[in-house]
């Protein structure tokens, strides 16, 4: 099943760079989000969106910049990263942008590998 | 805050045979859900199994079942009759009623099944 898309699949980038993760949904769903998946760390939430307002900023440091244009589409711009912000960074959407989602579970993407030189 | 720890980094079992990974978590909350997860080779995370903290009886589905201990703060996974798809890092994960999908992860358990 291809219901959430990630690109690129593999990204390398210098600490100077700017570049963009983008996660596409065709699900129909309401909410979106943004985990960060690192090498020895619990998958961390890093941003929610429903019905495409940000409900939630975990603390995240400003150089990730996410974006959330419309319900299908969300981005995660990236500037000025640091090599510790090499990691998997999982994109995954759900029906129910709020409230208990017992019944509306995460669909996940398949992440976009992203190292930092 | 919650936690959820995994304490079996690695596993592996034989094909066809049951294997059981851990989970234990900690709460001050008394209705909640808890999830496991699977993220194959492929690094899409899968919703294997879900319980809400309030049933006593434990989830099933299909050759997957959860041993749901509420005052233990235990939530384990059994694979019964183990194939070798089902190889794969597992995630438990803890979530609050009424969260969202703002879900609490554990450090994983990576099992191999082996032919």
């Amino acid at each position: 099943e291809t219901g959430v898309t990630q690109t690129p699949r593999h990204l390398v980038m210098g600490m100077t760079n700017k570049k963009s993760l983008k996660c596409e949904q065709h699900l129909g769903h309401n909410a979106m989000y943004w985990y960060k998946q690192s090498a020895k760390k619990p998958l961390e939430l890093m941003f929610v969106y429903s019905l495409e307002e940000r409900v939630e900023n975990n603390s995240v440091p400003s150089r990730f910049s996410p974006e959330c244009p419309n319900s299908s589409h969300l981005f995660l711009h990236l500037h000025t990263l640091q090599p510790e912000d090499s990691a998997l960074y999982l994109c995954a959407s759900s029906q129910d942008p709020a409230g208990s989602s017992y019944n509306s579970p995460l669909h996940f993407g398949n992440g976009t590998r992203l190292t930092v030189t | 805050a919650q936690t959820v720890t995994q304490s079996q980094p690695e596993m592996s079992v034989q094909e066809a045979e049951t294997v059981t990974l851990s989970c234990t978590y900690d709460t001050s909350e008394n209705n909640y859900y808890l999830f496991w997860y699977k993220q194959p080779p492929s690094r899409q995370m899968i919703l294997v199994i879900r319980q809400e903290a309030y049933k006593q009886q434990n989830a099933t589905e299909n050759r997957f079942s959860v041993n749901f201990q509420k005052a233990a703060k235990s939530f384990s996974l059994k694979i019964s009759d183990s194939q070798l798809g089902d190889t794969a890092m597992y995630f438990c994960a803890f979530m609050k009623l009424d969260a969202g999908n703002m879900l609490t992860f554990g450090g994983g358990t990576r099992l191999m099944v082996k032919p």
